[in-house]
């Protein structure tokens, strides 16, 4: 099975900063690697597909870029509404792995 | 616009069984293929299952083969989780799924609790 880390496990941060979520994939996985938020009580939601793609709907503060095996979320001027948990998976081979997560807070 | 409605999570025994059920609209939903994502309390996110299109395709997780199967009823938009010799470490909110073309899950439930438990 291949392996998703995520790093940091959690971060603080403040609105207005500037965050980068890393995620590397214990083996190749080419470009098949997607981000998820998640908000405490909700379902997770669909950020970025195939490392850089945005999802409609989501604003162009989040980015991702990567493949092979180390791939990056950022976010370029933290909003709010972007304080939650935050998920890669990855869509190679089966099993779809997630990462363990990352957890953004309020600074 | 997309929906996807779970029922059926519940209290269970060690050893009991549940069956989920998952009521899709708003796409077509003979498309796609679909799967079940589960998330322990406190915990991150785990594959269980995903099934083709056509329902003739599965995969699961190794902690969920042999005691889960995956199905769908693409006559009632409708997909199902069938739980087995349930656990402890079964005990989640378990998400239907939208698999968009393999590349990621582009819809997600708002879940569904099982409790295994004595």
């Amino acid at each position: 099975d291949i392996q998703m880390t995520q790093s940091p496990s959690s971060v603080s941060a403040s609105v207005g900063d500037r965050v980068t979520i890393t995620c590397r994939a214990s083996q190749g996985i080419s470009r098949w690697l997607a981000w998820y938020q998640q908000k405490p009580g909700k379902a997770p939601k669909l950020l970025i597909y195939v490392a850089s793609t945005l999802q409609s709907g989501v604003p162009s503060r989040f980015g991702g870029s990567g493949s092979g095996t180390d791939f990056t979320l950022t976010i370029s001027s933290l909003q709010p509404e972007d304080f939650a948990t935050y998920y890669c998976q990855q869509a190679n081979s089966f099993p779809h792995t997630f990462g363990q997560g990352t957890r953004l807070e309020i600074k | 616009e997309v929906q996807l409605l779970e029922s059926g999570g519940d209290l269970v025994q060690p050893g009991g069984s549940l069956r989920l059920s998952c009521a899709a609209s708003g796409f077509t939903f003979s498309s796609y293929a679909m799967g079940w994502v589960r998330q322990a309390p406190g915990k991150g996110l785990e594959w269980v299952s995903t099934v083709s299109s056509s329902g003739f395709s599965t995969d699961y997780a190794d902690s969920v083969k042999g005691r889960f199967t995956i199905s769908r009823d693409n006559s009632k938009n409708t997909l199902y989780l069938e739980m087995n010799s349930l656990r402890a470490d079964d005990t989640a909110v378990y998400y239907c799924t939208k698999d968009e073309s393999g590349l990621s899950w582009d819809y997600w439930g708002q879940g569904t609790l099982v409790t295994v438990s004595s």
